[in-house]
């Protein structure tokens, strides 16, 4: 079956940099989530989307904006890249209520 | 959303049966008991969910108590591959759907 795909998978920036990451959404899924887990961490939530409309926002910073397109694909896009942000980004999507089914991350090192 | 309580870790024998307890006393009537899984830095794994009756797929049974202040999720022959930290998150169920809090789970080692 198909899963959620994400791109890249790894990725090194420099601190001041910018970064987009993809999401690419399981087919019909119409719900794109968006997590963050630093080292030794829990994922935290960052943002969603819900028919391509935000649909909640958790501690997402203000440098960081993301979207969903027509095809129902996201991108987070990540500016002014601090230490910080280093982590694994996750990509998750879901049709309405059903379980969310995450990629297998996007690793992010800011040096 | 209503917090959880996991123990921080737990031990089980391979093709032994992992229960693994999750304490939710606060739980409101219209908040659904979720599972996921996440086996190191792998993206997370959804295994079930539920409201109030039990329930079984072929990954786990879930087991919630009549009050449903708490639940159960069992692996009915847990294997190596089942090594994971386990996350209990109870998660209310609105028109759009909503995002996962993740605690600290349960870090679950299967052993030969």
């Amino acid at each position: 079956a198909a899963g959620v795909i994400q791109s890249p998978r790894h990725l090194i920036k420099e601190k001041r940099e910018t970064a987009t990451l993809k999401c690419y959404p399981i087919p019909r899924h119409d719900t794109v989530y968006w997590y963050q887990q630093g080292p030794g961490q829990d994922p935290q939530f960052l943002i969603s989307f819900y028919e391509k409309m935000q649909s909640d926002k958790g501690s997402i910073p203000d440098r960081f904006s993301a979207q969903q397109f027509s095809d129902y694909h996201s991108e987070l896009n990540m500016s002014s890249l601090e230490l910080g942000d280093s982590a694994l980004y996750f990509c998750a999507s879901s049709k309405r209520e059903s379980g969310q089914y995450f990629g297998p991350g996007t690793r992010l090192t800011v040096t | 959303d209503a917090k959880t309580t996991q123990p921080p870790s737990m031990d089980c024998a391979e093709g032994r049966a992992a229960n693994l307890p999750c304490n939710h006393s606060t739980i409101s009537g219209n908040e659904y008991v979720y599972w996921y899984r996440q086996i190191h830095s792998q993206g997370p794994q959804y295994i079930i969910h539920g409201l109030k009756n039990n329930e079984t797929n072929e990954m786990a049974s879930l087991i919630i108590t009549e009050d449903r202040k708490s639940s159960t999720l069992i692996l009915p022959h847990a294997t190596l591959r089942d090594t994971a930290v386990y996350y209990c998150i109870v998660r209310v169920a609105t028109g759009t759907a909503s995002k996962l809090t993740f605690g600290t789970g349960t870090r679950l080692q299967v052993t030969l």
